[in-house]
Formats: C-alpha cells, sequence, structure tokens
C-alpha cells in the first residue's frame, strides 16, 4: 500500500532532551516536507526536500534540523526541544512536477515538559 | 510573498443546507490552488485541485482570479462532511515541488 509512515505516533519528553521523529514513503516521491499543525495558526511549513541531499527552510525551521540521505525517509530532528514545539506534526511527499498533491503521513503528537 | 486567507475558523451549517467555505490568496503570478480535507483522526488528503477542474464528494471550487479566491462550495451539505478544510496555494504551475502555503483551516461542522 502507498503511503507516509511516521514514527511515533504520540511522544512525550522533557526540555532540551534530543529527538527524532522518523518519515518514510514508498511511493518513490521526490518532494518530503515536514509541517506543524496548531491551534488557531494551521499548517505551517518546516522544511521541505526536493530530493535525496537537498533540503531547505521552510516558514519555521527555528530548533529543527532534516536529512535526506535517501530518497524513502526525511527526519526530523530536534537537538534540544522546547515547550513551544509541543505541537502535532506531519510528513508529507509528493511525486515532483505532478501538481502538488501531497500524501501526508498521520501524525506525530509532541508533548515537551 | 504568497498568503492564503481562510476567514471563517469555526463554520457551523445544517445538513442538506449549502456550503460555502471561503479562501482568498495574494500571489503576484499564476497560482495552483488547493482544498485538503482532515477528517477526525484522519490524515490530511487532497480534496480537489483547480486545475483538474472536478466535483469531488460533491464539493466543487473555482479559481476567480480577478477577487483572488477558490472558495469551497456545496449545494447540500452531509454530515460526513464535518472535517477542517484547508486551502493551499503553490507558486508553481509548472513543475517543480517548492512547497505549499497552506491557510489556517476552517472546521466545517454539520448539524443534523
Amino acid at each position: 500500500e502507498a503511503q507516509v509512515t511516521q514514527n511515533p505516533r504520540y511522544l512525550i519528553t522533557v526540555t532540551g532532551k534530543k529527538l527524532t521523529v522518523t518519515c518514510s514513503q514508498n511511493m518513490n516521491h521526490e518532494y518530503m516536507s515536514w509541517y506543524r499543525q496548531d491551534p488557531g495558526l494551521g499548517l505551517r511549513q518546516i522544511y521541505y526536500s526536493m530530493n535525496v541531499e537537498v533540503t531547505d527552510k521552510g516558514d519555521v525551521p527555528e530548533g529543527y534540523k532534516v536529512s535526506r540521505k535517501e530518497k524513502r525517509n526525511f527526519p526530523l530532528i530536534l537537538e534540544s526541544p522546547s515547550p513551544n514545539q509541543t505541537s502535532l506534526y506531519f510528513c508529507a511527499s509528493s511525486l515532483s512536477g505532478t501538481g502538488k498533491k501531497l500524501f501526508f503521513g498521520s501524525g506525530t503528537q509532541l508533548s515537551v515538559l | 510573498a504568497q498568503r492564503v486567507t481562510q476567514p471563517e475558523k469555526l463554520l457551523s451549517v445544517f445538513k442538506g443546507a449549502p456550503v460555502e467555505l471561503k479562501c482568498n490568496y495574494s500571489y503576484s503570478g499564476s497560482p495552483e490552488l488547493f482544498w485538503y480535507v482532515q477528517y477526525s483522526r484522519q490524515r490530511l488528503q487532497l480534496l480537489l485541485r483547480h486545475i483538474s477542474r472536478e466535483s469531488i464528494k460533491g464539493f466543487t471550487a473555482d479559481l476567480n482570479k480577478g477577487e483572488t479566491s477558490f472558495h469551497l462550495k456545496k449545494p447540500f451539505a452531509q454530515e460526513e462532511d464535518s472535517a477542517m478544510y484547508y486551502c493551499a496555494l503553490s507558486p508553481n504551475s509548472g513543475g517543480g515541488a517548492d512547497g505549499l502555503t497552506f491557510g489556517k483551516g476552517t472546521h466545517l461542522i454539520i448539524q443534523p
């Protein structure tokens, strides 16, 4: 089944403890992206990647890192999480040049205490 | 820079009534517009896009360049339409995929 898989679904951590949220897609998509969803603010893009080894900042990249060493994987790294990074995170992918139909993961609810 | 505005955070209508979710955008070029939907406890998914000129689940949306709008409409609302709806804009109408700009979303509630 074609899908975007995020792990974990739920994560509770403490301030300053490094964490990684994984994202994997099995559709051979070139484009991958991370969003955070907050009440009243909607979806905001954190980082995106046009292809392997090509990443760029979105609207709210501060406090996050990403890597794209393989086409299928696009992990989101929080080196030193803070409470304002408590949010619902979504990974998405699309086949470049097909009109931006994004396929979303099921989300990761992160709470930073 | 592009911007997408959804003026209504919450929209509540009765079953069978017409629905219109508003979306306005600002962009100097020729944008590509989308509607995404998120049903309760499900992932976001594409509902429709303006280039397809299609009707999905009874919903339609017409791009009005003069008014810079892309409102989502359905003549008769159904309870299963209750969801969060996001309007999104892409600055590239050709190839490339450098990210969508999303509106803040409208929570649609269909009352029985």
